[in-house]
């Protein structure tokens, strides 16, 4: 059974840098892509962006581009997101998900990582 | 402003069918597969459909996804209290390199 298990809850100031991590088990971890998704308080759903594990490639949500940083290390089976320059909106809830590769659904997620920026 | 477009909220009562839109414009679903997912309160979301009407296995087929033009839906046949939920549609917009867009969500509520 595949598994995705995210590193936990974070507070960091404005300004700062986030880097969340998420470990797969279960399954080849290439062959597969990594996505990230942002929830904030009340809201929908937003795509950050995903990492093929198998060349390291990755595409960017138009929304956040520059600012995220989304990487695998095939080594260990985890995946991490990267967020810069923190601001109070970025207050949310960060979900890591797999799917298959040349796909863009997402069929096993993590249980997903608390973020809370404040001052 | 989302490039998938549902109504935020849909009711029905226990053993209805209900029908949730997912409205994109022709660069989206008219071309691109569409997938739903299930958000139940306080937990993860969860893959009901993908590429426009394929369920996961463990997925009751009380749920059905179809599409058709640049629309695409979901029904729930047989309603039940645990299907109150959120659901969101999503597909891939090849707009710029291309990224997954989100529709603004569903609101579910079995009466």
């Amino acid at each position: 059974e595949v598994h995705l298990v995210q590193s936990g809850a974070e507070v960091k100031k404005p300004g700062a840098t986030l880097k969340i991590s998420c470990k797969v088990s279960g399954y080849t971890f290439t062959g597969h892509y990594i996505h990230w998704v942002q929830q904030a308080p009340g809201k929908g759903l937003v795509w950050m962006g995903l990492v093929d594990p198998e060349d390291g490639d990755t595409i960017y949500g138009e929304n956040i581009q520059g600012r995220v940083t989304i990487s695998a290390d095939t080594s260990t089976g985890t995946a991490y997101m990267e967020l810069s320059g923190l601001r109070h909106e970025d207050t949310a809830v960060y979900y890591c998900a797999t799917g298959p590769g040349g796909d863009y659904y997402m069929d096993v997620w993590g249980k997903g990582t608390t973020v809370t920026v404040a001052s | 402003q989302s490039v998938l477009t549902q109504p935020p909220s849909a009711s029905g009562t226990p053993g209805q069918r209900v029908t949730i839109s997912c409205s994109g414009s022709r660069s989206h679903t008219g071309i691109n597969f569409v997938y739903w997912y299930q958000q139940l309160p306080g937990m993860a979301p969860k893959l009901l459909i993908y590429r426009d009407s394929q369920r996961p296995s463990g997925v009751p087929d009380r749920f059905s996804g179809s599409k058709s033009g640049t629309s695409a839906s979901l029904v729930i046949s047989g309603l039940r209290s645990e299907d109150e939920a959120e659901y969101f549609c999503a597909t891939w917009d090849d707009n710029m390199s291309g990224y997954v867009a989100f529709g603004g969500g569903t609101k579910l509520t079995v009466l």
